[in-house]
């Protein structure tokens, strides 16, 4: 099994620029999230997906959409993107299983230098 | 609101020594608690986690941590640290009343180990 992969690794944009950011899983995971991580601030939660169809603003989602296409794939977009978007980001995927709580796995992130 | 506080930026310790890593935090409901780590260039990879049942909680890599209730703690420890082990180390909590899986991060602590 891959896990989680996250296409592209590394993309340089412009600012205004638009691009959308891939994720997918094959644990057949319910529950999908994105996030961004910039230095001295952890991981902070940008949107996720607790199931297919469904999806759900997290802690800055100001700026982004996102869009849970299958239950494998769940993509985020940057419609103009700002030089404030300038972080990694990284998609995660987990499955609540009886006894045993519910672990998040993450993918190796995409690096965004927005100019 | 939830929150982690990770209150020490770097930690530093010899090879073979033992090592901590420090993690407090706050939820209104029963926490559950993790601990991951991020190698340069990579994604987080999931070290244990405290959902219920036995205080002293083991993971991978021969790390351990410990949930003390009464000081919303949750630090992480190694009897006997690896040069291999220098790494960033993530704290997290979810609210177990919360039912929309969403983690908070700490601020991260950086594990330098010297040979």
């Amino acid at each position: 099994n891959a896990g989680v992969t996250q296409t592209p690794k590394f993309q340089v944009l412009k600012t205004g620029q638009s691009m959308t950011l891939q994720c997918a899983q094959d644990m057949n995971h319910n529950s999908m999230y994105w996030y961004r991580q910039d230095p001295g601030m952890g991981l902070r939660l940008i949107y996720y997906s607790a199931s297919e169809g469904t999806t759900d603003k997290g802690e800055v989602p100001n700026g982004y959409n996102v869009s849970r296409l299958n239950k494998r794939e769940f993509s985020l977009r940057l419609e103009s993107a700002a030089p404030s978007q300038t972080s990694v980001y990284f998609c995660a995927s987990s499955e609540w299983v009886t006894g045993l709580g519910e672990t998040q796995y993450f993918g190796p992130g995409t690096r965004l230098l927005v100019l | 609101a939830q929150s982690v506080a990770q209150p020490e930026d770097q930690v530093n310790v010899a090879e073979g020594n033992p090592l901590t890593v420090k993690c407090t935090y706050s939820v209104s409901g029963n926490p559950y608690l993790f601990w991951y780590v991020q190698y340069p260039n990579r994604g987080l990879q999931f070290l244990l986690k405290y959902i219920t049942g036995d205080n002293l909680v083991k993971g991978s890599y021969g790390f351990e941590a410990e949930f003390n209730k009464s000081q919303t703690s949750f630090h992480l420890k190694k009897p006997s640290a690896l040069v291999s082990d220098s790494a960033l180390y993530f704290c997290a909590v979810r609210d177990g009343g919360d039912s929309s899986y969403k983690l908070i991060f700490g601020s991260g602590t950086r594990l330098l180990v010297r040979p």
